[in-house]
């Protein structure tokens, strides 16, 4: 079955750079995504990226995918404190069309 | 705001009790999946409806039911409620070829 893992917690300073790391077991998976989810409210799809890309830049998301390694990051550049949430990785395996989500990195930003 | 709304927001009722979730898609998209959000068992998949059918399945108990109607709202049916069955269930939808899945607010059920 998929699995896919996440470190739990995350601080960083506002201004600096987070990275948010992911692994999944999965090796047929297409698509991985990340979500954002603020409290009390619904998840939110940030970005993908298709397995066949290494890395996608959107404005201050950077998405990097080692798919040898089975690992998927996000990085956020210049994080603000309203980048302070929990996010999921997901991912999404050939054939299927149910996402499989990670347990999610709650990311605190300290000013 | 993703374009796909879900009612009620907040929902409490006691063990035993029967409730009946809604979703309504983004406008043209014609898949409907469910999730379950709970703090030990993270988010879940449990049933994905495409245009008025079941697509797939994944951890839903024999005790809950969904159904797609033909204008593409969706409903989950939660029945013999158990206190474990407390958590947030999210409805998502997409175009059949996108894969983007789209989230709606969540329903927060509390069973006492």
């Amino acid at each position: 079955g998929e699995d896919v893992e996440q470190s739990l917690f995350l601080s960083v300073r506002e201004g600096d750079s987070s990275v948010i790391n992911c692994t999944y077991t999965d090796s047929s998976s297409t698509y991985l995504y990340w979500y954002k989810q603020e409290p009390g409210a619904g998840l939110q799809l940030l970005t993908y990226i298709f397995s066949n890309m290494d890395m996608k830049q959107d404005q201050r998301l950077t998405v990097l995918l080692n798919k040898k390694d089975k690992h998927l990051s996000l990085r956020i550049a210049d994080t603000q404190t309203g980048d302070s949430a929990i996010y999921f990785c997901a991912e999404r395996g050939a054939g299927d069309y149910k996402l499989s989500f990670g347990a999610g990195t709650t990311v605190t930003v300290r000013a | 705001d993703s374009g796909v709304t879900q009612t009620p927001k907040h929902l409490i009722t006691a063990t035993g009790q029967r409730v009946t979730l809604r979703c309504s898609p983004r406008s043209g998209d014609l898949s409907v999946y469910w999730y379950q959000q709970s703090l030990d068992q993270g988010l879940q998949f449990l049933i994905q409806y495409y245009n008025g059918e079941e697509r797939a399945k994944g951890n839903i108990l024999e005790r809950f039911s969904a159904q797609q109607f033909p204008d593409l709202h969706s409903e989950l049916n939660l029945s013999s409620l158990e206190l474990g069955d407390s958590a947030l269930y999210f409805c998502a939808s997409s175009e059949d070829r996108d894969h983007e899945q789209y989230f709606g607010p969540g329903t927060r059920l509390t069973v006492t």
